[in-house]
């Protein structure tokens, strides 16, 4: 079974400073996905930004982007220029395609941002 | 705006009632799911609806009943419920249909908070 580790339960930034996340993972696959979802307050989940596992360019979405190290299962989320909105917990996902019903997220704990004026 | 749309938002209900959760979406997406996510802990999968078949966690205790009227629609039946029940649902889709498009991401609607008395 996978596992996914988010040590960080809590963290703070300054506004407009930049701040990482860290997320380690545990498989045995060699093919799989990963992705970084945001859940603010208001609750929905939102997707911020996602890795392919056979793609060694590491992924990249405005002020977003990941640190994907496979050979250290390792998955961190830089945000660069930190804006009041996004203030959220932040949940780590490794997916794997399972044949019999296709996609199985597995969240990490998650890390509770917050962002300072 | 979310394109996942949930009712209610807000439900609470006694043990021994019955109702439902409604999840759609317009997305044209071939896989839905429905999620469990307890405070301050990340969402845990209950059912999934893919490849035109419902597939269940088997952790998921039978008061919990998923139907699929049609590819845009999954409802999510209440029955005799515990006082554990009360959570987050979230409800989710994904365009995911195997192949090349494994890798594509869930979108998530705003949840129905679940109070049982």
């Amino acid at each position: 079974a996978q596992t996914v580790t988010q040590s960080q339960p809590e963290m703070s930034v300054q506004e407009a400073e930049t701040v990482t996340l860290s997320c380690t993972y545990d498989t045995s696959e060699s093919n799989y996905y990963l992705f970084w979802y945001k859940q603010p307050p208001s609750r929905q989940m939102i997707l911020v930004i996602r890795q392919e596992a056979y793609k060694q360019q590491n992924a990249t979405e405005n002020r977003f982007s990941v640190n994907f190290q496979k050979a250290a299962k390792s998955f961190s989320l830089k945000i660069s220029d930190s804006q009041l909105g996004d203030t959220a917990m932040y949940f780590c996902a490794f997916m794997k395609h399972e044949a019999s019903y296709g996609q199985n997220f597995v969240f990490g704990p998650g890390t509770r941002l917050s962002v300072l004026p | 705006d979310t394109e996942v749309t949930q009712t209610p938002k807000h439900l609470v209900m006694g043990m021994t009632n019955k109702k439902s959760l409604k999840c759609e979406q317009h997305m044209g997406h071939r896989a839905m799911y429905w999620y469990k996510q307890k405070a301050k802990k990340p969402p845990e999968l209950m059912f999934v609806y893919s490849y035109e078949k419902l597939s269940i966690n088997e952790s998921v205790p039978s008061r919990f009943s998923p139907e699929c009227p049609n590819s845009s629609l999954l409802n999510l039946h209440l029955h005799a419920l515990q006082p554990e029940d009360s959570a987050l649902y979230l409800c989710a889709s994904s365009q995911d249909r195997g192949g090349g498009w494994s890798n594509q991401p869930q979108h998530f609607g705003d949840g129905t908070r679940l109070s049982i008395l």
